[in-house]
C-alpha cells in the first residue's frame, strides 16, 4: 500500500521558517492534500489544504506542484508553541476515501 | 455543537475480555474512520465507513469489527483482546462524498480512547 514520506524529524528557532516536504506519489486525481497538527495526549488538528499551486491561511501555507507527487507546508516565523508532530494525508488507495496518514513530521522549536 | 465524541475515554481490560468503542458525529458527515495511535507512532486507519450501511478495511483490521449503526454512529469492537492492541484509538469523521468534485480531506476528530490490556 503506498504511503506517504516526510522527513521523521526537524529542528527550528524561534522566528525561523519552516518548510517540511511530504512525497504523494500516488494521490487521488481528485483529492486535496491534507496536513495536520498534533501534540501529545490530542488528536490531530487540520491546518490546511490544496489541490494545487499555493493555498495561504492564517497559520501556514502550502505549496503543490502541477505534478501533485509532492507539497510543502511552510511555517511562517516559529514560535515555542508549533512544536508538534506534523502529518500529510492523502487517499492513496486508489479508491476514494481511504485516508492514510504518513509517519509525521516531529518538529522542535527551539529558544 | 459536540462534534466527534467517543466513549469511554479510559479502559483497562484483561487479555481476552471484548469491549466496544462508541463514536457519535453530530454534524451529518458521511464519512467515519478508526484509528490507533501507539506511543510515538503515527496514525494508522482501522476501519473506515464511507456511508451509512457500508465499512471497509483499512491498513490494520485484524482483531477488530465495526459497525456503523446510522449515519451518526460508528462503533469499533474487540472481540477478544490482546496486549498489542493497547493503544489510543481515535474516531474521525468526514463530509468527504463521491459526488464532490474534488475530496476534502479534513477529519474532525474526538478526543480519543485510551486503551489499556493486561
Amino acid at each position: 500500500l503506498a504511503k506517504t514520506t516526510q522527513p521523521i524529524s526537524m529542528d527550528s528557532y524561534e522566528g525561523q521558517e519552516v518548510n517540511i516536504t511530504c512525497s504523494h506519489n500516488n494521490i487521488a486525481t481528485n483529492d486535496y492534500i491534507t496536513w495536520y497538527q498534533q501534540f501529545p495526549s490530542q488528536g490531530p488538528r487540520f491546518i490546511i489544504q490544496g489541490y494545487k499551486t499555493k493555498v495561504t491561511n492564517e497559520v501556514a501555507s502550502l505549496f503543490i506542484p502541477a505534478d501533485r507527487k509532492s507539497s510543502t507546508l511552510s511555517l511562517p516565523r516559529v514560535s515555542l508553541s508549533d512544536t508538534a508532530v506534523y502529518y500529510c494525508l492523502g487517499d492513496l488507495s486508489g479508491g476514494y476515501n481511504k485516508l492514510i496518514f504518513g509517519a509525521g513530521t516531529r518538529l522542535a522549536v527551539h529558544p | 455543537n459536540a462534534g466527534v465524541t467517543q466513549t469511554p475515554k479510559f479502559q483497562v481490560l484483561k487479555t481476552g475480555q471484548s469491549m466496544t468503542l462508541q463514536c457519535a458525529q453530530d454534524m451529518n458527515h458521511n464519512s467515519m474512520y478508526w484509528y490507533r495511535q501507539d506511543p510515538g507512532m503515527g496514525l494508522r486507519l482501522i476501519y473506515y465507513s464511507a456511508s451509512e450501511g457500508t465499512t471497509d478495511k483499512g491498513e490494520v483490521p485484524n482483531g477488530y469489527n465495526v459497525s456503523r449503526l446510522n449515519k451518526r454512529e460508528f462503533s469499533l469492537r474487540l472481540e477478544s483482546a490482546a496486549p498489542s492492541q493497547t493503544s489510543v484509538y481515535f474516531c474521525a469523521s468526514s463530509e468527504r462524498s463521491p459526488l464532490a468534485g474534488v475530496r476534502s480531506g479534513e477529519l474532525f476528530f474526538g478526543e480519543g480512547s485510551r486503551l489499556t490490556v493486561l
